[in-house]
């Protein structure tokens, strides 16, 4: 079965400090990967996707993630981070093979950003 | 377009009475998914929908029905509702074929049983 993990389940940051938030799945296949990031109050919004090609990914306001096959590993990046990035992150994995399968999503890491 | 929309936005019910939860989308997506997003949980899958007429379970389809009669509606239903049922319900879509098959989701609906 597929799952996904994140390391992390609160970060807190000061502005302009850099991201790293770790994901990291589990699946027996070619897999499709994706992080969304939900806003306080809001749905959840696409930041970015692989599917295949470079493996660094570079989505919406400046976030980046790079797939590392071997690590079974998409974590998502960003410099320098502004309040206005405080938010809960999921990433999420479905397999590119397998027709229907919805995502897989992990539990999420909500950053704080404070001044 | 309008995308996924979700109806009510809220909703308080009490332990045992039923309702039901209305997901819309407008892009002709083949696909529909219900979740339910609780603290700490991430979002699971409680039922899904690969196309007009028919539906499959989750990860925690117990205590809810579904139904897809049109392909731009799917239904989430509760038929006795229960405290543990509280939650934040997302639908999403998204098309059969071509690209990553990202889903798209609706604005959620924050349901309360007490």
């Amino acid at each position: 079965a597929q799952s996904v993990s994140q390391h992390n389940h609160h970060v807190i940051l000061s502005e302009a400090a850099s991201l790293e938030l770790g994901c990291n799945y589990s699946y027996g296949g070619t897999v499709n990967l994706f992080w969304y990031v939900q806003y306080p109050g809001q749905h959840l919004q696409l930041l970015l996707k692989y599917f295949s090609g470079d493996p660094l990914v570079k989505g919406i306001k400046g976030f980046e993630a790079e797939f590392i096959k071997s690590k079974f590993s998409f974590n998502l990046r960003k410099p320098s981070v502004q309040w206005s990035d405080t938010a809960e992150y999921f990433c999420a994995v479905n397999g590119r093979n397998s027709g229907n399968t919805p995502l897989v999503f992990g539990k999420g890491t909500r950053l704080s950003v404070i001044a | 377009n309008a995308g996924v929309t979700q109806t009510p936005k809220f909703r308080v019910l009490k332990t045992g009475q039923s309702m039901t939860l209305l997901c819309a989308q407008d892009m002709n997506h083949e696909y529909m998914y219900w979740y339910r997003q609780d603290p700490g949980m991430g979002l699971r899958l409680i039922h899904y929908s690969v196309g007009e007429g028919t539906t499959a379970k989750g990860e925690v389809p117990d205590g809810y029905n579904v139904s897809r009669l049109k392909k731009q509606n799917f239904l989430l239903g509760l038929e006795s509702a229960a405290p543990s049922q509280t939650s934040v319900y997302f639908c999403a879509s998204r098309r059969l074929a071509g690209g990553p098959r990202e889903q798209f989701f609706g604005p959620g609906t924050r349901l309360t049983v007490l």
